[in-house]
């Protein structure tokens, strides 16, 4: 069964709201998370690293005051994209590694897609 | 930085062998991974390589050599199924387990 999970899993807005994805380790605790985002044929590409009980960490070229990242318990991350814009319309994945895994056990959640209007 | 080539397209026949190949430039190599991308779905693991050589695992196996940036996923006996895009990803320069992916492969299996 899934090991982690995201929620919703899709969304549709209006251009200007925010928009908030939750990810969640299932009977595993997580103290980082990734977010990835995906365009349409295209390959994931790291957005951050979420980090429990600390600031995330955001990769070059990726807006933390737009992007916010939230993991306020060791099974729970949170992305919200503020105020929405057409061209943020990606899938969404979260993934945790598995305590004490290496990376043949890094768990993907099955992902958000996002449209904005 | 880093970079994963992977062919964008590959077309194989049902029951046939295929293989997807991935060349890499990495500073700071922790091993090469597999995973598989239905339509619409998250990534699922495949197959990793830490170390050079063969591992096996079912219909799929995985190939690394460390000394040529080079792996590859071979895919027997394809069946439809197997229709899905295909990345190559490796570990963060620090080692840590965030993934880098590479540009992936579509594969189509015709009947």
């Amino acid at each position: 069964g899934a090991v982690v999970s995201q929620h919703p899993s899709w969304v549709i807005c209006k251009s200007g709201t925010s928009v908030k994805i939750e990810c969640r380790s299932l009977d595993f605790q997580a103290t980082t998370m990734f977010w990835y985002r995906q365009f349409p044929k295209q390959s994931l590409m790291l957005m951050a690293t979420s980090n429990e009980g600390s600031k995330a960490t955001y990769e070059q070229g990726v807006e933390k005051d737009k992007f916010l990242i939230n993991h306020a318990s060791l099974t729970l991350s949170t992305l919200t994209v503020t105020s929405a814009h057409p061209e943020d319309s990606s899938f969404y994945i979260c993934s945790a590694p598995r305590s004490g895994g290496s990376q043949e056990t890094q768990y993907f959640g099955p992902g958000t897609r996002l449209l904005v209007l | 930085g880093q970079s994963l080539e992977q062919p964008s397209e590959v077309t194989a026949v049902e029951g046939a062998i295929v293989q997807i190949n991935c060349t890499y430039q990495t500073s700071g190599f922790y091993g090469l991974s597999w995973y598989q991308q239905h339509d619409g779905g998250a990534p699922t693991f495949l197959s990793y390589n830490g170390l050079d050589g063969l591992e096996e695992t079912g219909r799929f196996s995985s190939f690394l050599s460390r000394s040529d940036s080079y792996g590859y996923l071979l895919l027997q006996e394809l069946q439809m199924k197997d229709s899905a895009s295909y990345f190559c990803a490796v570990k963060g320069q620090t080692g840590a387990n965030n993934l880098f992916f590479g540009t992936g492969t579509r594969l189509t299996v015709i009947p």
